[in-house]
């Protein structure tokens, strides 16, 4: 089993400039998660879906959106990169909340 | 304000040895107290998890205590081993799917 897996690994992006952050995963969990992950701080949630066909913000929504396209896949869009979206991204998912969440391996994303 | 701090910010031990790290916190109230390990480039791996009446849980050369008194946890590693070296996170679920971590330790464990 992959696990939870993220695409890309890396990526550069000029401001102003938009992509989708990609995520599987093939657990068969109801719930996933996207964060951000700066340095010196804790991960900070952006959005999460409880289950298919339901989003909610996080601590950090703002710049961002998110789409549960079905129950294994969960995608994070940037409409216009900005400098301050430089950072490291993981999607996580887990059975239902508060049980453990399993983590992508990340997505370092730099805006320039 | 929930917070959570974490001690030391980063530590450098010698292969075999132990040692200790700390998490400092103000989150109340929470369900459970997670400790993850995070590999450089990696995401983060669920080490142990304790709800808010457990005071120790152990998996393996891991062992995380809780004491509710202090407002602290420990994540205690024994015979340390070189692939030990990562950071370490804890982090709290207050309820529903909202989860704060900790910015974590940075071990680095040397032959």
């Amino acid at each position: 089993n992959a696990g939870v897996t993220q695409t890309p690994k890396f990526q550069v992006l000029k401001t102003g400039q938009s992509m989708t952050l990609q995520c599987a995963q093939d657990m068969n969990h109801n719930s996933m998660y996207w964060y951000r992950q700066d340095p010196g701080m804790g991960l900070r949630l952006i959005y999460y879906s409880a289950s298919e066909g339901t989003t909610d913000k996080g601590e950090v929504p703002n710049g961002y959106n998110v789409s549960r396209l079905n129950k294994r896949e969960f995608s994070l869009r940037l409409e216009s990169a900005a400098p301050s979206q430089t950072s490291v991204y993981f999607c996580a998912s887990s059975d239902q909340k508060n049980t453990e969440a399993f983590f992508g391996q990340g997505t370092r994303l730099t805006v320039v | 304000k929930n917070q959570v701090e974490q001690s030391p910010q980063s530590l450098i031990i010698l292969e075999g040895k132990n040692c200790t790290l700390q998490c400092n916190y103000t989150v109340s109230p929470f369900s459970n107290l997670r400790w993850y390990k995070q590999d450089t480039g990696r995401g983060p791996v669920s080490l142990t998890i304790m709800t808010f009446s457990e005071n120790t849980k152990s998996n393996g050369r891991y062992t995380a205590t809780l004491d509710a008194d202090t407002k602290q946890s420990s994540l205690h590693i024994t015979a340390s081993q070189l692939s030990d070296s990562a950071s370490y996170i804890c982090v709290f679920s207050t309820g529903g799917f909202k989860t704060i971590f900790g910015a974590g330790t940075r071990l680095f464990v040397k032959a």
